[in-house]
This record gives C-alpha cells, structure tokens and sequence, in this order.
C-alpha cells in the first residue's frame, strides 16, 4: 500500500489567492512526521513545513500552513497568497520514527500560478 | 559551506558502462541519504549512512549499486552496468541527529544528477 497519496497531480491558482494541496498518508506507527517540498523546476528539494504526530497544533511556516487531521491521516499543505515563484511541484512525505530514517514521498502536485 | 552539493549536475552514458556520482553534505551532517526520483514520480530511498556507517539500504537497491561514505564526510553512489531502467535524477540529502536530539532531523537536499542511459 501506499504510504502518501497525492491525489492531485496538477492545480491551478489565481496569483494572490490561497490554494490547498491534499495528501493523504498510511501509518501503523504513533510516532511520525509529516513533511511538505517544494521542487522548481531546477530540481531541487526545497523544505517547507513540518508537522509531528504528536503535535497538537497546525504547524505554520510563513505563507505556508498544514492542515493536520490526524483522525482522517491527512496534512494538506494551505499555501496562502500565492505568488508566480510558487509554481513548482510539491512533494508530501512521510517519516516514521520506529522504522528506517527515510522520507516515504507521494508522487506530487504540480501548481502553477496563474497571473 | 552553503548546502549539499552534488556532482556532476548531469551524466550522459551508454548502457553497459559504470558510473560514479558524488555527494559534499552539510559539513556538521552526520546522516547522508541517497534517493533516486524517476520522471513523474516522488523520490524513492536508495540507501542512507550514519557517519561512515551504512545503515539501511532499500530493495530498490540492487547488486550493481554500491554506496561508500569513508570517513563519514562525502558519499559516492556507483552504478555497474548501466540499464537505460537506471536512467533517473539521483537526490543526495543530509541531515543531523544528536544522541539528544530531537526527531525533527529536516533533511537537506542536493541539486541532484540527472543520469541518461543511452
């Protein structure tokens, strides 16, 4: 099974105005973080925000938010007035602390900014 | 020091051929990760080193690639007998654990190298 699910593979958005990107994940463990990166098209993978299991509150970053619903196993990234530098993909990945230290990635959204 | 870096940015090969890429992480990282990331997909771990250790390495990881990290500073990542199927970007990430340290450990990516098996 998949451990991130991006169900979005490309999203458009008006310049200035606030976009949500979904992503889904699937974990036995307690114990996990929730990542969001940005990649341009350079390459590069640019980290946003962070989100721990534990965390009782929505981690915020900026013009960047996470939208934790830990019931539904949910962290949509809330990007609020979007500029044209933010089109780019993004990536939601997933570290679980009881296992292997990597980052499980979805397969990403492309957004692109519409001026 | 101003990030990870990566060499060289692009490779261009015949299939057949053995290729050699390089990874320079933060200097005060002691964990090294090697993920690949094909066209249209999420990166994919490959291995990952703490210090000069390596310590996990996944499936995907197959008898032609071999990961070293002497001395625990910078990583080579080698490919034996190129399949054009090995064509892919190769994502090199750092990040710090201290024995007390939180479970954060935000990894930092490379630019990459973007292997082309011909």
């Amino acid at each position: 099974a998949q451990k991130i699910t991006q169900t979005q593979p490309g999203m458009f958005v008006q310049e200035k105005e606030a976009v949500t990107l979904d992503c889904t994940y699937d974990t036995s463990d307690q114990s996990y973080g929730l990542f969001w990166y940005k990649q341009p098209s350079s390459g590069e993978m640019i980290f946003l925000i962070y989100q721990g299991s534990y965390d009782e509150q929505n981690a915020t970053e900026g013009r960047y938010s996470l939208n934790f619903q830990k019931a539904r196993k949910s962290a949509n990234l809330v990007i609020s007035a979007s500029q044209l530098g933010d089109s780019a993909m993004y990536f939601c990945a997933m570290r679980e602390f009881t296992g292997a230290n990597n980052l499980f990635f979805g397969t990403g959204t492309r957004l692109t900014v519409i001026p | 020091d101003t990030g990870v870096s990566q060499n060289p940015r692009h490779k261009i090969t015949k299939r057949g051929q053995n290729v050699t890429f390089r990874c320079d992480p933060i200097s005060e990282h002691n964990r090294l990760y090697w993920y690949r990331q094909t066209l249209g997909q999420g990166p994919e771990f490959l291995t990952y080193f703490q210090n000069e250790a390596q310590l996990e390495k996944s499936r995907l990881l197959s008898d032609r690639f071999s990961a070293e990290r002497p001395k625990g500073s910078f990583s080579t990542l080698e490919i034996q007998r190129t399949e054009q199927g090995d064509s892919a970007m190769y994502l090199c990430a750092s990040s710090f654990r201290s024995s007390g340290g939180t479970r954060y450990n935000e990894q930092f990516f490379g630019p990459g190298t973007r292997l082309t098996v011909l």
